[in-house]
């Protein structure tokens, strides 16, 4: 089985752009988890879909981030405006149970804004 | 909601040495758990799935241990190689299914 992809795998944006982040779960997942990853503040939860539902949008994000599960095996998170503090990686997750699951990582998305 | 503290966040130790990362928690209903391993530039990788009902995990080269008395979990390497060498996180998932992240161990094997 496919395991969990993303692209692309890098990103360049200039402040004030507007970038999506793409992202396909393992086959037969149902949930689905959107991080950002700093060494700062480590693994960071922007939004998490049940069953293409939207559980949780990680509070502080919600001004800019959006994230979109259009159907079961995609999903979309989109930075609009982009800042440099933005700056970071991207992770998408998949399980098949959510808590009772592991989550299977995709290999992320390296974000910089200049 | 739940708290999840990781140490310690940078760990040093020489080939052949153990080493121990622990995890506390404070939601008493957490009762599944998992280690995960992130090696340089690579993403998250499952190292071991902990139930509430396991005490002792084993694999290769490390023991997994959980006291849920204190409410505290832990990952020991028994002889640290380089291919080590990572960042480990901790995850504890508690009793309304939220995953929460530890803040990551960064140890570092030097031949």
């Amino acid at each position: 089985d496919a395991g969990v992809t993303q692209t692309p795998r890098h990103e360049v944006a200039e402040k004030g752009q507007t970038i999506i982040l793409k992202c396909e779960p393992v086959s037969g997942h149902n949930d689905l988890f959107w991080y950002r990853q700093t060494k700062i503040q480590g693994l960071e939860l922007l939004s998490y879909f049940r069953s293409k539902s939207l559980m949780e949008d990680g509070g502080a994000f919600k001004d800019r981030f959006k994230a979109e599960m259009l159907n079961s095996s995609f999903s979309t998170l989109k930075i609009q405006p982009t800042e440099p503090k933005d700056s970071a990686v991207y992770l998408c997750a998949s399980s098949l149970l959510g808590g009772a699951d592991e989550q299977y990582f995709g290999p992320g998305t390296r974000l910089t804004v200049l | 909601g739940e708290q999840v503290e990781q140490r310690p966040p940078h760990l040093s130790v020489r080939e052949g040495d153990s080493a121990v990362i622990t995890c506390t928690y404070t939601d008493p209903n957490s009762y599944y758990f998992f280690w995960y391993k992130q090696e340089p530039g690579a993403s998250l990788q499952l190292l071991m799935k902990v139930f509430s009902s396991t005490e002792i995990n084993e694999g290769q080269g490390f023991t997994v241990l959980l006291n849920k008395k204190d409410k505290r979990l832990s990952l020991n390497l028994t002889a640290a190689h380089p291919g080590d060498s990572a960042a480990y996180f901790c995850a504890v998932v508690t009793g309304n299914y939220k995953y929460v992240f530890g803040a990551g161990t960064r140890l570092k094997v030097i031949a």
